[in-house]
């Protein structure tokens, strides 16, 4: 365990389901991300929570929305997903621009 | 447009040869740069952070150099073992706008024993 928790580590779901996926940190972090990781391309930042503001990468669809309850959880809630939306979802957290992150373990998802 | 590239996709090496992997960027003004070694089907994991205004940073049988005229950094593992075959990514911070890391796509390094 990284200390960053993810759950549910594998996910396969229908194109028409709804589904969250969910990262908790008890580290004392003050920021908290979404990457995408797919086959041969870079980790993709999908949004970031620092000291309660969010951004976001523009380039993000809408069937995938985060949130951000409180500075120790963070969740991205899935909707009419497609086929090229399966990857590894990653969740990571850091306490400030001076350290690296701490990821996740990760939730492998698979679009039907 | 910005660019971060990891020099090859893969590198073998044998055990106990110093590794060399290898880090440039275009049109980033990085404050920091980061590398991560990331297993099959796990997240990355942090090793080490450098700052603009560092050369070199060391910790056991890693060493990391980083140069802001070159746009460049280089990642060592000294008396490699079969253990460090990992994929390992750099990543740059530029300390303004949006509180985030760029990423390359990462080295899979094998050692071979």
């Amino acid at each position: 365990e990284t200390g960053v928790t993810q759950t549910p580590r594998h996910l396969v779901m229908g194109m028409t389901n709804k589904k969250s996926l969910k990262c908790e940190q008890h580290l004392g972090h003050n920021a908290m991300y979404w990457y995408k990781q797919s086959a041969k391309k870079p980790l993709e930042l999908m949004f970031v929570y620092s000291l309660e503001e969010r951004v976001e990468n523009n380039s993000v669809p809408s069937r995938f929305s985060p949130e951000c309850p409180n500075s120790s959880h963070l969740f991205l809630h899935l909707h009419t997903l497609q086929p090229e939306d399966s990857a590894l979802y990653l969740c990571a957290s850091r306490k400030d621009r001076t350290y690296g992150y701490t990821f996740g373990s990760g939730t492998r998802l698979t679009v039907v | 447009s910005q660019k971060i590239e990891q020099n090859s996709e893969a590198l073998n090496i044998q055990e106990g040869k110093t590794a060399t992997l290898t880090c440039n960027y275009t049109n980033y003004s990085p404050a920091y740069l980061q590398w991560y070694r990331q297993d099959p089907g796990r997240g990355p994991v942090f090793l080490l952070l450098i700052r603009e205004n560092e050369k070199e940073k060391r910790k056991e049988r890693l060493k990391v150099t980083f140069d802001t005229t070159l746009k460049q950094s280089l990642f060592h593992i000294t008396a490699s073992q079969p253990a460090d075959s990992a994929t390992y990514l750099c990543a740059l911070d530029t300390e303004t706008g949006a509180n985030n890391l760029f990423f390359g796509t990462g080295t899979r390094l094998t050692v071979i024993p």
